[in-house]
């Protein structure tokens, strides 16, 4: 079975400063990668997906995630944040074939400071 | 569009109570499943469906029961209500398997609904 590793609960970063949340997953083969966000008492919203193909993945809000195989890892990046980007970011894998068994991380609180 | 929707938004519970809670989308997503949402633990698969008439068990499926007898509807029933079972619930839908490479793909997220178990 599939698991993903959210390795921060909680990150801390000052507006307008870069990001990256860190994602490492375990899977066999090829993965499919996603990133949702979770604003407070609010269901989860899809940021990005990754399937195949380019490594680097663009997604809503100014965020990307590069897929490196090598590491399993899929780290999602926003190079200025701004305080509307504190929320919750869950990690997630599914395995090739059987995209209905979504597997989540814990997730990553971010908080941004002025 | 409302997309998916979930009902009650909150709901509290007496132990060895039964109840159902509603998840309805109407973007025609074949995929349909509900998490539990617990702190430190992130969101856990309870059951999914991957079309009308089929259901299948997730990571926590004891305690729940579903059935797909319509595309659009996924009730989630607690057939004896547990303090165990307090949590967030989420229904989430989604295309399905063979849409893999289409823009839409991926789940859509209903508001939530938050039990208490007492």
């Amino acid at each position: 079975a599939q698991s993903v590793t959210q390795p921060d609960i909680h990150i801390t970063v000052s507006e307008g400063a870069s990001l990256e949340l860190r994602c490492n997953y375990s899977y066999g083969a090829t993965p499919y990668l996603f990133w949702y966000v979770q604003s407070p008492g609010q269901g989860l919203q899809l940021l990005l997906k990754y399937f195949s193909g380019d490594t680097l993945v663009q997604g809503i809000k100014g965020f990307e995630a590069e897929f490196k195989r090598s590491q399993s890892s899929f780290n999602l990046r926003k190079p200025s944040v701004h305080w509307s980007d504190a929320a919750e970011y869950f990690c997630a894998v599914a395995p090739f074939g059987g995209y209905q068994k979504v597997t989540f991380g814990i997730g990553t609180k971010l908080q941004v400071i002025p | 569009n409302a997309g998916v929707t979930q009902t009650p938004k909150f709901q509290v519970l007496k132990t060895g109570q039964s109840m159902t809670l509603q998840c309805a989308q109407d973007m025609n997503h074949e995929y349909m499943s509900w998490y539990r949402q617990d702190p430190g633990m992130g969101l856990r698969l309870i059951h999914y469906s991957v079309g009308a008439g089929i259901t299948d068990q997730g990571e926590v499926p004891n305690g729940y029961n579903v059935s797909r007898s319509t595309t659009e509807d996924f009730p989630l029933r607690l057939l004896s209500a547990a303090p165990s079972q307090t949590s967030v619930y989420f229904c989430a839908s989604s295309l399905g398997q063979g849409l893999a490479q289409h823009p839409n793909y991926g789940y859509t997220f209903g508001s939530g609904t938050r039990l208490t178990v007492v």
